[in-house]
């Protein structure tokens, strides 16, 4: 089971919006409304942001949104602030022998 | 709250084999999968395996197929990794994490892990 696709680097301005991309197959991503979003700072554990494609936890600021059409999930980050600066990785169950898969993970600056 | 406390890591040669623990509190244990997931320095997450709440199915990622085994003991709500054969490439920091409400079960709440390398 590959990883799934990310772009390794996205960056925005405070106050404006970005959009991470998350690419699988109909085995993954595109075959269930199961992807979730975790957050990780440096050296913390990662915090789960988005789950079932577009649910929030609850805390989980509703600048954090998700969404998803064919093979590829997306998170928004609408409102960007310094805080927001983190590695981002999405997640999938998938058919294949091992159910679960991470993406590649995308590292947010804010400029 | 749910917590979830990591123990076992440390330097293992090549070969070698390391237990590791997940104590966990703040929620009933005995009713969630848990999952094995692990960050190579500097590196993106990896799956590494799933245990269903009753310990009755368990799941692994190909690359430590045959090598560990995931298990648990809900009397003591611990969460156990059994690493055997280790090599270079599974030195990273490992976490325990609970499977969500989702159906899916994709995890949720995760650990603060524990480090393991592998090295003469």
């Amino acid at each position: 089971q590959s990883a799934l696709t990310q772009p390794a680097s996205v960056s925005g301005s405070p106050g404006l919006s970005i959009t991470i991309s998350c690419t699988g197959t109909s085995s993954d991503v595109g075959g269930y409304n199961y992807v979730s979003w975790y957050q990780q700072h440096p050296g913390k554990a990662p915090k789960l942001m988005i789950y079932d494609v577009s649910n929030r936890p609850s805390g989980v600021s509703n600048r954090f949104s998700g969404s998803k059409s064919g093979n590829t999930a997306s998170l928004t980050i609408s409102g960007l602030q310094a805080e927001d600066e983190a590695d981002y990785y999405c997640s999938s169950y998938t058919s294949s022998s091992t159910p679960y898969v991470f993406g590649t993970g995308t590292k947010v600056t804010v400029l | 709250q749910v917590q979830l406390v990591e123990s076992g890591g440390g330097v293992v040669q090549p070969g070698g084999s390391l237990r590791l623990s997940c104590a966990a509190s703040g929620f009933t244990f005995s009713r969630n999968g848990m999952h094995w997931v692990r960050q190579a320095p500097g590196k993106g997450l990896e799956w590494v395996a799933f245990i269903r709440y009753d310990g009755s199915n368990k799941y692994y990622a190909d690359s430590v197929k045959g090598r560990f085994t995931i298990s648990r003991d809900n009397s003591k709500n611990t969460l156990y990794l059994q690493m055997n054969s280790l090599r270079a490439e599974d030195t990273a920091v490992y976490y325990c994490a609970k499977e969500g409400y989702s159906s899916s079960s994709l995890p949720d709440y995760w650990g603060q892990g524990t480090l393991v390398t592998v090295s003469s």
